[in-house]
């Protein structure tokens, strides 16, 4: 399968503050998707972005498919960011490689 | 909004027990897929189906099985459980066989084998 590294693995943070998050990957993808997990467990999908920019309100995604990252951007920080963001990549329909996760701790 | 449902949150089973695991979604998506995620580990994926009565083995298959006998509905089946298996599980759903896109998932069931 394709690996996918994640860093950094932990990241707290001031309210108001930004992040960058990184996720590395080891081969050629058509699939790349940015999840947040909240803590009672529910994935929710932030972008679809197998190459390219997108926005999304504070949130935003880069990817370098040619050099084989993606960076999710996080503005502004709130307390109800936290949670942990993965990506997970892939190439054609039948699955998913996901990394092991940045878990993102945002204080008041 | 595309909605992935799992009957369960939380399960506590005895080894041995046979135990299902039931999912639905209401979009017709084409491809609905099962999952693990363990500290440290990620995401793995067990199973998925792209059609009523097919499936295809992921990563981790053994020890589980799968039916999908309604479009909707796609079950995991711990034939015999093992504390080993214990774990949350994450049910996802896409809308093409042919295309990986945005994948949907359910709030997971959150399984101990005693």
């Amino acid at each position: 399968g394709i690996q996918v590294e994640q860093s950094p693995p932990d990241l707290i943070l001031q309210e108001g503050a930004n992040s960058t998050l990184r996720c590395n990957f080891s081969d050629s993808v058509n699939n790349l998707q940015w999840f947040h997990q909240n803590p009672w467990g529910q994935l929710i999908n932030l972008f679809y972005i197998p190459s390219g920019t997108k926005q999304n309100g504070r949130l935003s995604a880069t990817t370098v498919a040619t050099e084989r990252y993606s960076l999710l951007y996080i503005s502004s920080s709130q307390t109800t960011d936290s949670g942990v963001y993965f990506c997970a990549v892939g190439r054609g329909a039948n699955n998913l490689f996901f990394g092991t996760g940045t878990r993102l701790t945002v204080i008041p | 909004d595309v909605k992935v449902t799992q009957s369960s949150r939380y399960l506590v089973k005895r080894t041995g027990e046979k135990v299902f695991l039931e999912c639905v979604q209401d979009m017709d998506h084409e491809n609905m897929f099962w999952y693990r995620q363990d500290p440290g580990l990620g995401l793995r994926l067990i199973y998925f189906s792209y059609d009523v009565k097919m499936k295809e083995k992921g990563d981790i298959p053994e020890g589980y099985s799968v039916s999908r006998e309604k479009k909707e509905r796609f079950s995991l089946i711990l034939e015999s459980a093992s504390t080993n298996q214990t774990s949350m599980y994450l049910c996802a759903s896409t809308r093409d066989r042919w295309v990986y896109t945005e994948a949907f998932f359910g709030q997971g069931t959150r399984l101990t084998v005693v």
